[in-house]
């Protein structure tokens, strides 16, 4: 069936350096991901999302990239701080999908270290 | 801000008990999810509702019952517990947006272990 998978289970990083976190995809009839952060005890939490009308999308200290030709979506993490330790997951739906229905990879985990 | 709270963060129970877990969400929001999380296994979707009395199976809907009977609360039922349902359940609520982009909202969660 159609899913939503990642590259890396664990992702280790220096405080200060960027983060890379990838994600593919395989529904081609998908057009808006998200991606979300799950801290320790806590329900995911939104953080950044793309149409696939567009192929990049910037917020405060994070990227998401878009590749619609390999079906492929990372979020850049900027200056990564401890805070941004978790477990973060890419997402995806279609437009009229019945109730918003996301399809969630299996996460990646960010380790930063100080 | 958009609160979706869960009824319980922890609870143990017994194989063959009768098991509701309730979510509230306050934004009007006409869909709610239920997902539950296993390690390795990410975010798997167990039932949906877009509407008042409206349930749809998600990917995982064996051994497992919903109820809508107001569009702010979302119940899980697991009619008889089995220890393969130990795990994390979250909750979640999205509108319905023109685009059709809008974001899920979670709940923290509830954990629940069977005995």
């Amino acid at each position: 069936g159609e899913s939503v998978g990642l590259h890396l289970p664990t992702l280790s990083v220096q405080e200060g350096d960027n983060s890379i976190i990838n994600c593919a995809y395989s529904n081609s009839a998908s057009d808006y991901f998200i991606w979300y952060k799950q801290e320790s005890g806590k329900g995911p939490q939104f953080i950044i999302d793309i149409r696939s009308n567009m192929d990049k999308r910037q917020g405060q200290r994070v990227t998401v990239l878009l590749n619609k030709t390999v079906k492929h979506l990372s979020l850049q993490i900027a200056a990564t701080q401890p805070g941004d330790s978790a477990v973060y997951f890419c997402a995806e739906t279609y437009f009229k999908a019945a109730g918003n229905k996301l399809t969630f990879g299996g996460g990646t985990r960010v380790l930063v270290k100080p | 801000d958009v609160k979706v709270t869960q009824s319980s963060r922890y609870l143990v129970k017994r194989t063959g008990e009768k098991v509701f877990l309730e979510c509230v969400q306050d934004m009007d929001h006409e869909n709610m999810f239920w997902y539950r999380q296993d390690p390795g296994l990410g975010l798997r979707l167990i039932y949906f509702s877009y509407d008042v009395k409206m349930k749809e199976k998600g990917d995982i809907p064996e051994g497992y019952s919903v109820s809508r009977e107001k569009k702010e609360r979302f119940s899980l039922i697991l009619e008889s517990a089995s220890t393969n349902q130990t795990s994390m359940y979250l909750c979640a609520s999205s509108s319905t947006g023109l685009a059709g982009d809008d974001e899920q909202f979670f709940g923290p969660g509830t954990r629940l272990t069977v005995l």
